[in-house]
């Protein structure tokens, strides 16, 4: 049963702390999405990669969040320093070129101190 | 831009009753139109879809048309069930090349009462 998977599920870290999140998606899919979802904004999408290079990250705050794709199996979304207001779940997701459906991944619960 | 606007939540209902979830957007172009599901605890998975205008999806006995005369894709189901206590996203696609950007609406979050 293919699935995309996250690492950590939980994270609990205090302000000013580097956070790295992990995605494997699933085997065979070419575009990887990172969402963020809170109480007050939402789902946001925060960046996405096809064949990983990045295509869009118009929404992520650009001087502390990153995003990559080492590899086609691994995405990273990395926050430095974190900062309260970046507690959220953060989705990532995949899907194949010419199909509509995107595949969710059970979210990193992140809580900054 | 485009956007998505979604009935406001929570949405209770005793089982077996009907529901409707409304949602409208706003696209310039042919946009794909997509339910998703998200139970407690996990991701979001894909409901059901129309990617073209009158196209109806249907999945779990809920369906939706898509109507592009008053750009509306509202989600119905006859008779719900406790299972089905979920938050419910609309979204669309601007592009129907596929797995490009999706524009979520807020979410309803719907529990159903034994």
């Amino acid at each position: 049963d293919a699935r995309v998977t996250q690492t950590p599920r939980h994270k609990v870290t205090e302000m000013g702390q580097e956070v790295t999140m992990r995605c494997q998606p699933i085997l065979g899919h070419n575009t990887v999405f990172w969402y963020r979802q809170t109480m007050m904004q939402g789902l946001e999408l925060l960046a996405y990669f096809r064949n990983r290079a990045p295509l869009d990250d118009s929404g992520m705050p650009k001087d502390r969040f990153s995003a990559e794709m080492p590899d086609a199996t691994l995405a990273t979304l990395k926050i430095q320093p974190s900062e309260p207001r970046d507690s959220a779940v953060y989705f990532c997701a995949s899907g194949l070129s010419g199909w509509d459906e995107q595949f969710f991944g059970p979210g990193t619960r992140l809580t900054v101190l | 831009g485009d956007s998505v606007t979604q009935m406001e939540g929570p949405v209770t209902l005793s089982e077996e009753a009907c529901l409707t979830i409304n949602c409208t957007y706003t696209a310039t172009g042919y946009p794909s139109l997509f339910w998703y599901v998200q139970y407690p605890g996990e991701g979001l998975q894909l409901l059901l879809k129309a990617t073209k205008a009158d196209d109806k999806g249907s999945n779990k006995g809920f369906e939706a048309t898509y109507r592009k005369e008053t750009t509306s894709f509202h989600l119905e189901k006859g008779s719900v069930q406790v299972s089905d206590s979920a938050v419910y996203f609309c979204a669309l696609s601007e592009t129907n090349f596929g797995n490009e950007k999706l524009t979520f609406g807020t979410g309803t979050r719907l529990t159903i009462i034994p």
